[in-house]
């Protein structure tokens, strides 16, 4: 079956442009993560969404970060007024539930490069 | 907070070698750990979970153990291959949260 999609697969952009990164997770799971990868800072989460519960933001490292999911489906991160430490590759996983009990499914991820 | 750590960062083990990939972590109040493979340029794999109330996995040639009480986890790879090069992460759900906390990865390299 499907698995989590992601895109674009790569973005290079200039510093001060905003970006949006989209998520498709698999069918059916109700819980979606999307965390970052840097160089040298290993993976970190940045939000999480169940079902129609507030989302928990607690990793967004800054209020130029922001994320929503439509439908309860895909969602989408923005970063606003881009900087050159947010240069990364952004992840999204999704899982049936509760990450405690289910095993998370990782996209291929986007590549941001910022200029 | 929960510090999950890899070592040693990379390893390079010839053919055939059994892999042994450690994880620790400070705090055991853990839903469950998870174990993840990297391939360059891609997302993760999930490989094993295992439940806080569990001391093992398995799936094929790979073992995953669990000590909670000495905040270990291990990934055993038997009769290692090239096809099995790549990066190796362990994570952790907490059990007062739903987040993954990563370790930094361990980087295998087996050499035909």
């Amino acid at each position: 079956g499907a698995g989590v999609s992601q895109s674009p697969s790569n973005k290079v952009t200039e510093k001060g442009k905003d970006v949006e990164l989209r998520c498709d997770p698999i069918s059916g799971h109700t819980a979606l993560y999307w965390y970052r990868q840097s160089l040298g800072q290993g993976l970190e989460f940045l939000i999480y969404f169940q079902g129609n519960s507030a989302p928990d933001k607690s990793g967004l490292p800054s209020d130029r970060f922001s994320a929503e999911r439509t439908g309860g489906s895909v969602s989408t991160l923005t970063i606003q007024r881009t900087q050159q430490e947010d240069s990364a590759v952004y992840l999204c996983a999704s899982s049936l539930g509760l990450a405690g009990f289910y095993e998370q499914y990782f996209g291929p991820g986007t590549r941001l490069t910022v200029t | 907070k929960q510090e999950v750590t890899q070592i040693p960062a990379a390893l390079s083990v010839p053919e055939g070698e059994n892999l042994v990939l450690n994880c620790s972590f400070t705090d055991s109040a853990i839903y469950n750990l998870q174990w993840f493979r990297q391939d360059p340029g891609k997302g993760l794999t999930s490989l094993l979970l295992i439940q806080s109330s569990q001391r093992e996995q398995t799936s094929g040639r790979l073992n995953a153990s669990l000590d909670k009480s000495s905040g270990r986890s291990t990934l055993y790879i038997a009769a290692s291959q090239p096809g099995d090069s790549a990066t190796y992460l362990c994570a952790l759900t907490p059990a007062a949260g739903n987040k993954l906390t990563f370790g930094g990865g361990t980087r295998v390299l087996v050499k035909p």
